[in-house]
């Protein structure tokens, strides 16, 4: 399956600031997706990457709070802005459609855990 | 939206017991994985089953869409198999893109040595 790598591993942050999340992919993909874990809940999908062209949000998400880029097919970012508490979360970047796992099966990265303070 | 129920919601274990974790799904799906996700939070990929039975060592999975559940069989069990296991869904109606996983609550497996 796809190698896939998150910056940061895990970060602490202040009320009120922004951080964004990377990325990278070791092959290109067709899809990239950001799912959100709460903690000690399951995940939720926030939205998907799209490539050249603006992200897909779920309902419940926005792009003012987390806008996202795609600017190839091996990169993405997920910015958290201005957060609070409640964005202490584990952020995880999944991609599918590469050339070993298949088309359907999603993989996941390792995860960004932020806590918010 | 499609509903995932997973059970047990807790499982404790001693070391070389086996167990059977189930996944119950309200709606026809074209993708169904199935994931553990270790102390450290990483999610590994179990098994991609929509349909049919898969094995992979200890472990294996069973998928009855036309009943919609599928199920995960974990023998002889190890303390390294102790995680959480998330059952995973898109459903298949309104071509919802197969990447769009909706994931049950979880069964949180602890193995004792």
């Amino acid at each position: 399956s796809a190698v896939i790598s998150q910056k940061p591993s895990r970060d602490i942050c202040q009320r009120g600031t922004s951080l964004t999340i990377q990325c990278q992919v070791d092959s290109q993909v067709t899809m990239m997706f950001w799912y959100r874990q709460q903690p000690g809940q399951s995940l939720t999908l926030i939205a998907t990457a799209n490539q050249g062209s603006e992200a897909t949000y779920e309902s419940g998400f926005v792009i003012d709070k987390f806008p996202i880029s795609r600017p190839n097919l091996t990169f993405s970012t997920l910015t958290v802005s201005n957060m609070s508490p409640e964005d202490s979360s584990i952020y995880l970047c999944s991609v599918a459609g590469t050339a070993l796992s298949g088309a359907n099966v999603l993989t996941f990265g390792a995860g960004s855990r932020l806590t918010v303070l | 939206g499609i509903q995932v129920e997973q059970s047990p919601p807790d499982l404790i274990l001693q070391e070389g017991a086996n167990s059977t974790l189930r996944c119950n799904f309200s709606d026809s799906v074209n993708n169904l994985q199935w994931f553990h996700q270790n102390p450290w939070g990483q999610l590994i990929n179990l098994f991609y089953i929509p349909s049919g039975t898969k094995q992979n060592g200890r472990l294996s999975a069973t998928t009855v869409a036309t009943e919609r559940y599928s199920l995960l069989y974990i023998s002889s069990s190890q303390t390294t198999d102790s995680g959480v296991y998330f059952c995973a869904v898109t459903r298949l109606a309104g071509g919802t893109s197969y990447g769009k996983l909706t994931f049950g609550q979880g069964t949180i497996l602890t193995v004792h040595p």
